[in-house]
């Protein structure tokens, strides 16, 4: 049974694209973030979300917008898609605060052409 | 701000032992951590340290001097799935989230 789940694993599209990626988490976490990791293994905070309240929006563009529904889910649209948003994006969740362990998702590796 | 520095790379053959140690610096101190991450997969949990000391799991130890800000993973009885990305991380200013050093790329040689 899967604890983090994100769709699509792949998404290949045009710059100026808008698109969007999913994130479920059946652990009854209170803490969801997005991740993204560039082409050199950089793992960066973008959002966390507590009990579907953004807690940290981190120097993202606005062109990427989170949105929580429930505590299980977090999901991000992303607006007129640039090539430097190629990445993979992981979401994760965790009991509390950063301290409990992470659960990340598989990733979505997002290419833009 | 917070930052984080560990090697990029270390090579150690099957059946040895590598360390792979991180320096970091950081305003308020809640622990660090070490998460590994194999090629086209998700990070996932190794360990966590809040005190000095050596905490072990299995072939996995991992090292934390707050006096030092410093922190190691050790792996004992290296096995070529061991091949893989390791980070360390700290809880990000306020604790909402973890800033992760750049990661270390291992690799396990025959």
């Amino acid at each position: 049974d899967t604890a983090v789940s994100q769709t699509p694993k792949y998404l290949v599209t045009q710059m100026g694209n808008d698109k969007s990626i999913k994130c479920e988490q059946n652990l009854g976490h209170d803490t969801m973030y997005w991740y993204k990791q560039d082409s050199k293994k950089f793992l960066k905070i973008m959002f966390s979300y507590n009990n579907k309240e953004l807690i940290i929006n981190e120097t993202v563009p606005n062109r990427f917008s989170p949105k929580s529904p429930d505590k299980a889910h977090l999901n991000l649209h992303i607006n007129s898609l640039e090539l430097g948003d190629s990445a993979v994006y992981f979401c994760a969740s965790s009991l509390q605060g950063p301290t409990d362990t992470q659960y990340f998702g598989p990733g979505t590796r997002l290419t833009v052409l | 701000g917070q930052s984080l520095e560990q090697p990029s790379e270390v090579t150690a053959v099957e059946g040895a032992i590598v360390q792979i140690n991180c320096t970091y610096q950081t305003s308020g101190f809640y622990g660090l951590s070490w998460y590994q991450q194999h090629d086209g997969g998700a990070p996932t949990f190794l360990s966590y340290n809040a005190l000095d000391g050596l905490e072990e799991t299995g072939r996995f130890s991992s090292f934390l001097s707050r006096s030092d800000s410093y922190g190691y993973l050790l792996l004992q009885e290296l096995q070529m799935k061991d091949s893989a990305s390791y980070f360390c991380a700290v809880p990000y200013t306020g604790r909402r989230a973890l800033t992760f050093g750049s990661g270390t790329r291992l690799q396990v040689q025959p």
